[in-house]
């Protein structure tokens, strides 16, 4: 199974700071990533595809990048809606995996 | 737009089989641009890919549950399936299904299943 990892575990920050967590897959998986935002009680969000593409909708300050096995979701200013919890997931090859979440906090 | 709803018992038994549908509206289910999916997330914790199908049958699972899990298409309903077998307190979890394309991915709203005598 390809494993994937994400730093940090927990992010505290503040609105207008520009946030950016990683995703570590334990082979490469080109660029078949995805990015997913969950809040409290919530349905995961769609985010980010391929890596890098933006799912419709998706607000432009949500940008994703990298190939092989080193990924960022970087948020360039981040807004009070933000503070949720992110999950990476794999679809290069099955068993699809999901990180662990990065849980992003008010400062 | 599509729509994903589950449906099914929300307390199963220790040991008995849990079972789960995922009805699909605003699109077919027998396309073969899409993959349909089962995730979990048991309470507090993160997200936990349990299996998909395509449009063909073809079925993929997480190796921990395979001897457990069947997922399984009724293109009559356009509906899909979710069985666990033997199921203990780790089973329990939000269970939601998902329609995957290459460019999309829609959600249904999540089931909690309790697994308790």
């Amino acid at each position: 199974d390809i494993q994937m990892t994400q730093s940090p575990s927990t992010l505290s920050a503040s609105v207008g700071d520009r946030v950016t967590i990683t995703c570590r897959a334990s082979q490469s998986i080109s660029t078949w990533l995805a990015w997913y935002q969950q809040k409290p009680g919530k349905t995961p969000k769609f985010l980010i595809y391929k890596a890098s593409s933006l799912e419709s909708g998706v607000p432009s300050r949500f940008s994703g990048s990298g190939s092989g096995t080193e990924f960022t979701l970087t948020i360039s200013s981040l807004q009070p809606d933000d503070f949720a919890t992110y999950y990476c997931q794999q679809y290069n090859s099955y068993p699809w995996t999901f990180g662990q979440g990065t849980k992003v906090e008010i400062k | 737009q599509v729509e994903l709803q589950e449906s099914g018992p929300g307390l199963v038994k220790p040991s008995e089989t849990l079972s789960l549908t995922c009805t699909v509206s605003g699109g077919s289910i027998s396309s073969d641009s899409y993959y349909w999916v089962w995730i979990r997330q048991p309470p507090g914790k993160g997200l936990e890919w349990i299996g998909t199908i395509y449009y063909n049958g073809d079925t993929y699972y997480k190796p921990s549950l395979k001897s457990r899990v069947t997922i399984s298409v009724d293109t009559s309903k356009n509906q899909f399936s979710l069985k666990v077998t033997s199921v203990t307190a780790a089973d329990t979890a939000v269970y939601y299904c998902s329609r995957r394309g290459s460019d999309t991915d829609y959600w249904g709203q999540g089931t909690l299943v309790a697994v308790s005598s």
